[in-house]
């Protein structure tokens, strides 16, 4: 069974540029949370997305963005990136049983780095 | 405000221990905790998954045990192992906010010495 996929695994961007990220779950799983990590504020949840929808956000401005598609797969985007926004994104997916958190299992990551 | 605290941050330890990882949260609310472990540059593994009603999880050398009342849990190794060295993080999940949100911990770094 195939894990969590995501794309790209490297990328270089300038300040004031956005940059799109591509997660695909685990097959069955509806559920697809995004996490930031970064040295200084470790592990930061982003957001949550069940069948489509945006169930759960964190606390980051809007230029952070994210959407499901019907295969369950997600993407977010980051618009005019700062350099603050250099950091390893980490995409998780879910077995969701009736709502509730089940056990999450997370991806690579995406390392973003913003000269 | 749920807060997560592991301590120590960094653990050095010779192969063959047996060593304790420990993990505190403020808010007992919880749904399930979850102890995961990241290689340098790499993402989490999942290792071990406890529902809030549960005392323990055990899968091979590793032993969780979660005591809510009192905001703890613990990450027990034996005969710790070189491929043991990692980042170990905890997390929580809220029993009233749900839906993929998980709470980190800011990790141990644990390195096992051959």
């Amino acid at each position: 069974k195939a894990g969590v996929t995501q794309t790209p695994r490297y990328l270089i961007k300038t300040r004031g540029q956005q940059v799109t990220l591509s997660c695909s779950p685990i097959s069955g799983h509806r559920s697809v949370s995004w996490y930031q990590q970064t040295p200084g504020q470790g592990l930061q949840f982003l957001f949550e997305y069940f069948s489509e929808t945006q169930r759960n956000k964190g606390n980051f401005p809007g230029r952070f963005s994210g959407r499901q598609f019907s295969n369950s797969r997600s993407e977010m985007n980051v618009s005019t990136l700062e350099l603050g926004d250099s950091a390893l994104y980490l995409c998780a997916s879910s077995p969701l049983l009736a709502g509730n958190t089940g056990e999450l299992f997370f991806g690579e990551g995406s390392r973003l780095t913003v000269l | 405000k749920q807060e997560v605290t592991q301590i120590p941050a960094a653990l050095s330890v010779p192969e063959g221990e047996n060593l304790v990882l420990n993990c505190s949260f403020t808010d007992s609310a919880i749904y399930n905790l979850q102890w995961f472990r990241q290689d340098p540059g790499k993402g989490l593994t999942s290792l071990l998954l406890i529902q809030s009603s549960q005392r323990e999880q055990t899968s091979g050398r590793l032993n969780a045990s979660l005591d809510k009342s009192s905001g703890r849990s613990t990450l027990y190794i034996a005969a710790s192992q070189p491929g043991d060295s990692a980042t170990y993080l905890c997390a929580v999940s809220s029993l009233y906010n749900q839906g993929g949100k998980l709470i980190f911990g800011q990790g141990t770094e644990l390195s096992v010495k051959p």
